[in-house]
């Protein structure tokens, strides 16, 4: 079983909707979750990170974490084309932080 | 803001030859990290240092090793490079368990 498993993409959603980004993990003792966003060529950004079970709003995005299912969420509300980019997924595995395949999200104006 | 920086955005390499990718930070992170990034691969770990001189081996150290002979700095080492090393390299650090910060990234392309 892979350590982070991210829902598959891609993804595709109209400009304004919200998009749903899922990711389970499978280390029980994992305390500190990440988003990142990665645009083409680029190098991935941190969008949010978030330590304790239930949700974290930054703006138009939200993060949700459930750590008896071992679930991490990312909502994007009123998504913009700007939002088009890879989202990943990651936490620490002891010291060292593991990353999700990543999803695909194209948002169409 | 912290700033990782990598020597190099692209190299081109030949089969054979030793490869030196460099990574320095300047917010005094004890952690550093590099992983290569493949379409549909996603970001795998290839060494880590949680200190001066410690390493930790990732998922695919094999062919690669590193050195940390000063906290801000972090290199990768293609001993013999081989053209299933072609990659984007990253580099980051953090501090404890908290979020990584990215290089910019190297392209690599062996031939």
């Amino acid at each position: 079983q892979k350590e982070v498993e991210q829902n598959s993409g891609p993804l595709s959603v109209p400009e304004g909707a919200i998009a749903s980004l899922n990711c389970t993990y499978s280390d029980q003792g994992s305390q500190s979750f990440f988003w990142y966003r990665q645009y083409s060529g680029k190098s991935p950004e941190l969008i949010m990170f978030i330590y304790s079970n239930g949700d974290k709003e930054d703006g138009r995005f939200t993060a949700q974490l459930n750590k008896a299912s071992q679930y991490v969420s990312l909502l994007i509300r009123d998504s913009q084309p700007s939002d088009s980019a890879t989202y990943l997924c990651a936490f620490y595995n002891n010291n060292d932080m593991r990353f999700g395949a990543g999803t695909r999200l194209t948002v169409k104006p | 803001d912290v700033k990782v920086t990598q020597s190099s955005r692209y190299l081109v390499k030949r089969t054979g030859e030793k490869v030196f990718l460099e990574c320095v930070q300047d917010m005094d992170h004890e952690n550093m990290f590099w992983y290569r990034q493949d379409p549909g691969l996603g970001l795998r770990l290839i060494y880590f240092s949680y200190d001066v001189k410690m390493k930790e081996k990732g998922d695919i150290p094999e062919g690669y090793s590193v050195s940390r002979e000063k906290k801000e700095r972090f290199s990768l080492i293609l001993e013999s490079a081989s053209t299933n090393q072609t990659s984007m390299y990253l580099c980051a650090s953090s501090f404890e368990t908290r979020p990584l910060h990215f290089g910019n990234g190297t392209r690599l392309t062996v031939t």
